[in-house]
């Protein structure tokens, strides 16, 4: 069973960069047929797709973030991580990591971290 | 980007009442449709992919059905542990993006 885990700063300066990493256990990054993904939710409201590094390391990342956002993978350690630029009190949200299971071509995400909630503030 | 509506925002329901929730994208997404139950405070869970293909472990009394823009998820008879907020994903097109949510609560 993956299990996946969170970690960073839970409080960020605005305009500063948000960094998170996440740990998997029990798969691999380098696994076939798997997206690695971060997915945010603002306090109180939905879900929104961050972006993911596929299991060959390239990444997809949303629009609306695109020139703010990086991703990246860690194969030693095991390790995918989000760097998102130029923070503002819009960007305070929980953060899931998660990976998406793609079975030709059907993709859903089938684990999650338990979430970090990272504060934009002085 | 794809627009995911889903009605209604909150329904109020009884133990073993059947509820039906909608999802409509804004333009064709085929069948590439998923759910998803998140309680509070917790992750979601993944409930349907492929707009009706049961994920290993939920239960039977989830269903899910549609394809191009209208979808639902049905819960056929509903337990005390489902009630939660549901969001429907579209994975058609990049950005894949997520309804508003709907709020299950207790009637």
């Amino acid at each position: 069973q993956v299990q996946l885990q969170e970690s960073g700063p839970g409080l960020v300066n605005p305009s500063e960069t948000l960094s998170l990493t996440c740990t998997v256990s029990g798969g691999s990054v380098s696994s076939g047929s798997y997206h690695w993904s971060w997915i945010r939710q603002p306090p109180g409201k939905g879900l929104e797709w961050v972006g993911y590094v596929f299991y060959t390391g390239s990444t997809n990342y949303n629009p609306s973030l695109k020139s703010r956002v990086s991703m990246s993978r860690d194969t030693s350690k095991n390790q995918f991580s989000l760097r998102l630029t130029s923070v503002t009190a819009a960007d305070t949200a929980v953060y899931y990591c998660a990976r998406t299971r793609d079975s030709s071509g059907w993709y859903r995400v089938d684990s999650w971290g338990q979430g970090a909630l990272v504060t934009v503030s002085s | 980007d794809i627009q995911m509506t889903q009605s209604p925002s909150s329904v109020s329901a009884s133990v073993g009442d059947r509820v039906t929730i909608t999802c409509r994208a804004s333009q064709d997404v085929n069948s590439w449709l998923a759910w998803y139950q998140q309680k509070q405070g917790k992750a979601p869970k993944v409930l349907i992919y492929a707009s009706s293909t049961l994920q290993s472990g939920v239960p039977s009394r989830f269903s899910g059905s549609g394809s191009g823009t209208d979808f639902t998820l049905t819960i056929h008879s509903l337990q005390p542990e489902d009630f939660a907020t549901y969001y429907c994903q579209q994975t058609n097109a990049f950005p894949w993006t997520f309804g508003q949510g709907t709020k299950v609560e207790i009637k």
